[in-house]
């Protein structure tokens, strides 16, 4: 599949502050999700982006798909502890069905 | 609504053996997708099934093999285990079809040791 290169492998943070991570490619996708995997549970799908430009929201989470379709973004405002956890983007390649290709993920700790 | 369920959560084979992983999507489902995610490669495509034939493969030897039943529910069988195939087997489900996105819902996985 197509490498999706996300940034940044980590994160280390205070509760509070705000978090942005990102994903490029150098392959248009026509869809792009996040998704949050905690230790020992599959990953539970935050925000389905599907229009370039898009901006969506999901409480604290904004995720843009960006104009080019090869890249997106994550924000996280206001972090709070329960929001430790891999992060992960995702991208469906036009005409690819329902492959994803993953990013390596952001491991984001959050302390009090 | 129930989620994706896997079944068995954990499972450790010895190599050379084959093993068979089950996956239930969510109700009214009919695409469902199996990814292997190891900490090296991270998450890889394995297949996709819907309305009981496969519609994409990933690069995956042929001792990967899926099937999905009239019910939607999947299998994954692998055979001839190595040591490399120690993974958290996911599986997803999606709507599948056109005009319903490409949102995937995955289950919990089954952690596979083989030694």
């Amino acid at each position: 599949g197509q490498q999706l290169n996300q940034s940044p492998q980590s994160m280390f943070i205070q509760e509070g502050e705000d978090v942005s991570m990102n994903c490029t490619s150098s392959s248009i996708f026509n869809t792009w999700l996040w998704y949050k995997q905690d230790p020992g549970e599959g990953p539970v799908l935050l925000i389905a982006l599907y229009k370039a430009g898009e901006l969506t929201s999901n409480g604290r989470l904004t995720a843009q798909f960006g104009i080019t379709r090869k890249d997106s973004f994550l924000n996280i405002s206001a972090s709070i502890p329960s929001d430790v956890g891999i992060y992960f983007c995702a991208g469906e390649l036009k005409n690819s069905g329902y492959a994803l290709n993953f990013g390596k993920g952001t491991s984001l700790l959050v302390t009090p | 609504k129930a989620g994706v369920t896997q079944t068995p959560r954990y499972l450790i084979k010895t190599r050379g053996q084959q093993v068979t992983l089950s996956c239930s999507p969510i109700s009214g489902h009919r695409s469902v997708s199996w990814y292997q995610q190891t900490p090296g490669q991270g998450l890889q495509f394995l297949f996709e099934y819907f309305s009981e034939t496969q519609r994409n493969k990933g690069n995956f030897p042929g001792r990967f093999s899926g099937r999905q039943f009239s019910n939607s529910r999947s299998e994954m069988n692998v055979s001839t285990l190595e040591l490399g195939d120690s993974a958290l087997y996911l599986c997803a489900s999606s709507f599948g079809q056109p005009g319903y996105g490409y949102e995937q819902y995955f289950g919990p996985g089954t952690r596979l040791t083989v030694t």
